[in-house]
């Protein structure tokens, strides 16, 4: 059974027109991160939450932002797609810090 | 900031052969992990270690955890077609509240 789920597995937008991604998890973990991941490279945080609590990356840009509506649910928002925003957009969990991070298949984004 | 150094960074094997990656840091972690990233997919967990001097096997594979706590290693025995994607090492410490760093990955191309 899939434990950590991300909707949809590909997504096309335009450049400039808001976009977002959507992770689900049936662990029940206190903490979801999200990655991107650009072609043969390791995955890049962006930010995480430890509960309700947001944890934003010092170089992750404005235009990313997320929510968390309740333990299962979190979403990446990227509210204005450049061209450079195309990449793999992974989200992972775990039970609380320092435990074994598992991720979701991933979404990939294209923006034309 | 922490950083790990992961070698080789690429390998192409026969078939049969055994293969051996290894990350290194100049920091101390408390957790180590393997996983495997297929293209265009997420990354899936191998082996998580925890403990300094660990030696764990799954299956074919085998990791430690070196006993400096700065250095861990992945070992595939009797490779087949299917070990073929992208192998990264990751480290949690207390330095850096459980987030993982992530080595640079090591391409596995196994030929039949």
């Amino acid at each position: 059974d899939a434990m950590v789920i991300q909707n949809p597995r590909y997504q096309v937008t335009q450049f400039g027109k808001p976009v977002t991604l959507s992770c689900s998890q049936t662990l029940n973990h206190n903490v979801m991160y999200w990655y991107q991941q650009k072609s043969s490279q390791a995955p890049k945080l962006l930010f995480h939450y430890y509960d309700k609590d947001f944890n934003n990356e010092a170089d992750t840009p404005d235009n990313f932002q997320s929510r968390r509506p309740n333990t299962s649910f979190c979403f990446l928002d990227i509210r204005s797609p450049g061209l450079g925003d195309a990449a793999m957009y992974l989200c992972a969990t775990n039970k609380r810090d320092g435990e074994t991070q598992y991720f979701g298949p991933g979404t990939r984004l294209l923006v034309l | 900031g922490q950083q790990l150094n992961q070698s080789p960074q690429s390998m192409f094997i026969q078939e049969g052969e055994d293969v051996s990656m290894n990350c290194t840091s100049s920091s101390i972690f408390n957790t180590w992990l393997w996983y495997k990233q297929d293209p265009g997919e997420g990354p899936v967990l191998l082996i998580a270690l925890y403990k300094a001097g660990e030696l764990t096997s799954n299956g074919r594979l085998t990791a430690q955890f070196g006993i400096t706590r700065k250095d861990s290693f992945l070992n595939i025995s009797a490779s087949i077609p299917s070990d073929v994607g992208i192998y990264f090492c990751a480290g949690s410490g207390s330095s850096n509240t459980g987030k993982l760093i992530f080595g640079q990955g090591t391409t596995l191309q196994v030929k039949p």
